[in-house]
């Protein structure tokens, strides 16, 4: 177990709709970062999160945005979903935001669009 | 350039053998270079991690040798296991503003008895 705690597990939703997938940090951890995988892409950094503040973006469609809370947790909202947004969605999170830093990962929200 | 080059796609090695995964990349600002480990259903985990300070790096059966002119790192895993087979993806980050990692795209390891 890493520490990180992403709800839910699964979602299956249609086109056209929002979802909200939410990401607990280890305790301490200050850093979030968020990944989409599919199986043609790999891992692809979304964004990154540092205490409250956005920190580092990547490629994530204007259609999908985050936040940090007061409390650390993280929301990934995606919207106006796509087929093609069907991928497993994993939340890391890291104690500082400084390089070689361990990134511990969530067990991560698999999304079917139908 | 800030891609990560994996290969092989997917690797199959007999129980006892070595696999040996590589990654190029091209960012010279990169000097985290990580490991991670994931089964199915599973998030990533780190496995090992090198900084481009040294040359190779041991954990166990888990080597990583780096070689910096070439913009290369390798994992080796030696006397592979059934229990090893796993995707493996190397990683790199760069000090800077954020330590964001850019994964290679992964590498299926299958490891028969």
């Amino acid at each position: 177990d890493s520490g990180v705690t992403q709800t839910p597990k699964h979602l299956i939703t249609a086109t056209g709709q929002r979802v909200t997938l939410r990401c607990s940090p280890r305790s301490g951890d200050l850093s979030v970062y968020w990944y989409q995988q599919s199986l043609d892409q790999g891992l692809q950094f979304l964004i990154q999160y540092y205490n409250g503040e956005e920190r580092a973006k990547g490629n994530i469609l204007e259609r999908f945005s985050a936040q940090q809370f007061p409390d650390l947790h993280s929301e990934l909202n995606l919207s106006s979903l796509e087929l093609g947004d069907s991928a497993l969605y994993f939340c890391a999170s890291s104690v500082e935001d400084r390089g070689g830093t361990e990134a511990f990962f969530g067990q991560g929200t698999r999304l079917t669009v139908v | 350039q800030q891609q990560v080059k994996q290969s092989p796609q997917s690797l199959i090695v007999q129980k006892g053998g070595i696999s040996i995964i590589n990654c190029a990349y091209e960012n010279t600002a990169f000097d985290y270079f990580p490991w991670y480990q994931q089964f199915p259903g599973k998030g990533p985990a780190l496995l090992i991690a090198i900084r481009p300070d040294v040359s190779e790096k041991k954990e166990g059966r888990f080597t990583i040798s780096f070689n910096k002119s070439a913009k290369q790192f390798s994992l080796h895993i030696m006397d592979s296991q059934p229990g090893d087979s796993a995707t493996y993806f190397c990683a790199a980050s760069s000090g800077g503003d954020t330590d964001k990692l850019i994964f290679g795209t992964g590498t299926r390891l299958q490891v028969f008895p």
